[in-house]
């Protein structure tokens, strides 16, 4: 069984600031997806970020980019020019390519972000 | 607009009294999920349904009942004998493999 570990159970970090969370995970597979959710205090989960396995290339959306090291199964989600907006808790998800909506969800890392 | 829509929002539940959240999505979605979410910790997968009249046991599938009678809903049942159900419950569907999980807003369920 697949494995997701956060290892931050809290991250800080100043407006226009840039803040990483970092991501391992534990798999047998060669091919799958990874993700980053955010969920805000009102606590509907939303999509940041997707990465597929068998692509070499970091997934970016705006502010938010990965460092996907598949060898080293680390999946690391930097938070560029952080605003006011982007405190909430941050999820990392294993899907399989199978059935990639059985997600494998680590604990999670809250993000506080101070003026 | 498409997305999952779950209700109620806040459920209470009685001591041996079975609750029924409910789960519809418009997305034309084959696949949906339920995940219980406890403070501090991750989603963990309750059960899913690939396609209508089939679904299957996820991580903690005990004290929980499904039914995927339609495309469009997919109904968890806690029963009397989860003996701790109060947490936060989520719905989620996927298409084909590659696209996106849609979540919903989340039940909230209390024991009184």
């Amino acid at each position: 069984a697949q494995t997701v570990t956060q290892s931050q159970p809290e991250m800080s970090v100043q407006e226009a600031e840039t803040v990483t969370l970092s991501c391992t995970y534990d798999t047998s597979e060669s091919d799958y997806y990874l993700f980053w959710y955010k969920q805000p205090p009102s606590r509907q989960m939303i999509l940041v970020i997707r990465q597929e396995a068998y692509k070499q290339q970091n997934a970016t959306e705006n502010r938010f980019s990965v460092n996907f090291q598949k060898a080293a199964k680390s999946f690391s989600l930097k938070i560029s020019d952080s605003q006011l907006g982007d405190a909430a808790m941050y999820f990392c998800a294993y899907g399989s390519t199978d059935s990639w909506g059985k997600l494998q969800f680590g604990a999670g890392t809250q993000v506080v972000v101070t003026p | 607009d498409g997305g999952i829509t779950q209700s109620p929002k806040y459920l209470f539940r009685k001591e041996g009294q079975n609750v029924t959240l409910s789960c519809e999505q418009n997305l034309n979605h084959d696949a949906m999920y339920w995940y219980r979410q406890d403070p501090g910790q991750g989603l963990r997968l309750i059960y899913y349904s690939q396609i209508v009249n089939d679904f299957q046991k996820g991580d903690i599938a005990e004290g929980y009942s499904v039914s995927r009678e339609k495309k469009e809903s997919f109904p968890l049942t806690v029963t009397s004998a989860q003996k701790n159900p109060t947490a936060f419950y989520l719905c989620a569907s996927s298409g084909l493999a590659g696209e996106l999980s849609y979540f919903g807003p989340g039940t909230r369920l209390l024991v009184l």
